[in-house]
């Protein structure tokens, strides 16, 4: 159990860049989350698959978010045009599917725009 | 939508001194996760509780669900400087998918 990974650790982009991180979840894990977390606050929801289906997605995600896992196993987010209030920390987290299971979190992305 | 509440959201206790937080939530939990953040780190979870008046304990931290499963605490006895940190409650509302609301969080600090 490796734990689950993300890439990059820290990116920094000019506003208006597209920028891509990957989530590499626990590999036995069904389920993988993504977050959002700012400073003070606690990790915001933003989307939910099971497998590769995409099951859930925040309503307060505009249409520049996008998150893919094709294959069911890693998966990306993908911030089209990034604004200043982009800025914060993705963390994603996954876990089995059976019941409601703890989930384990990666040491996140650090998106800074300039 | 579901929200969920934490109080205090700052916590400044002398090391040895006990320590509570409280969390409720707008609507009925399937259960209540818990998890801890240390400076710089990413939220490591601590426990899970599902049954309604639920108490669990790990060495000094004892965890509550109540009985109506909408609010929850944590309470730290004779707190340590290794306490530090941010605890989160976590819910997912009872049915449907999988989607977990994090409170806010509070923030302990322990001064020695």
């Amino acid at each position: 159990d490796t734990g689950v990974s993300q890439n990059p650790r820290h990116k920094i982009t000019k506003r208006g860049q597209n920028v891509t991180f990957r989530c590499d979840p626990i590999s036995e894990h069904n389920r993988l989350y993504w977050y959002r977390q700012t400073l003070g606050q606690g990790p915001e929801f933003l989307t939910y698959f099971q497998n590769e289906a995409q099951l859930e997605k925040s309503r307060l995600l505009s249409d520049r978010f996008s998150a893919e896992r094709p294959k069911g196993s890693f998966s990306t987010l993908e911030i089209q045009r990034t604004e200043q209030g982009d800025s914060a920390m993705y963390l994603c987290a996954s876990s089995f599917d059976t019941g409601h299971q703890p989930q384990h979190f990666g040491d996140g992305t650090r998106l800074s725009i300039l | 939508g579901q929200q969920v509440m934490q109080i205090p959201q700052y916590q400044h206790v002398q090391e040895g001194e006990d320590f509570t937080t409280y969390c409720n939530s707008s609507t009925t939990l399937s259960n209540i996760q818990w998890y801890k953040q240390r400076p710089g780190g990413h939220p490591v979870f601590l426990i899970q509780l599902v049954k309604s008046g639920e108490v669990k304990k790990q060495k000094r931290l004892t965890f509550q669900f109540g009985e109506a499963k909408k609010n929850s605490s944590l309470h730290i006895t004779a707190t340590q400087t290794t306490d530090v940190g941010t605890y989160f409650c976590a819910g997912p509302e009872s049915g449907g998918y999988q989607k977990v609301t994090f409170g806010i969080g509070t923030k302990l600090q322990v001064i020695p």
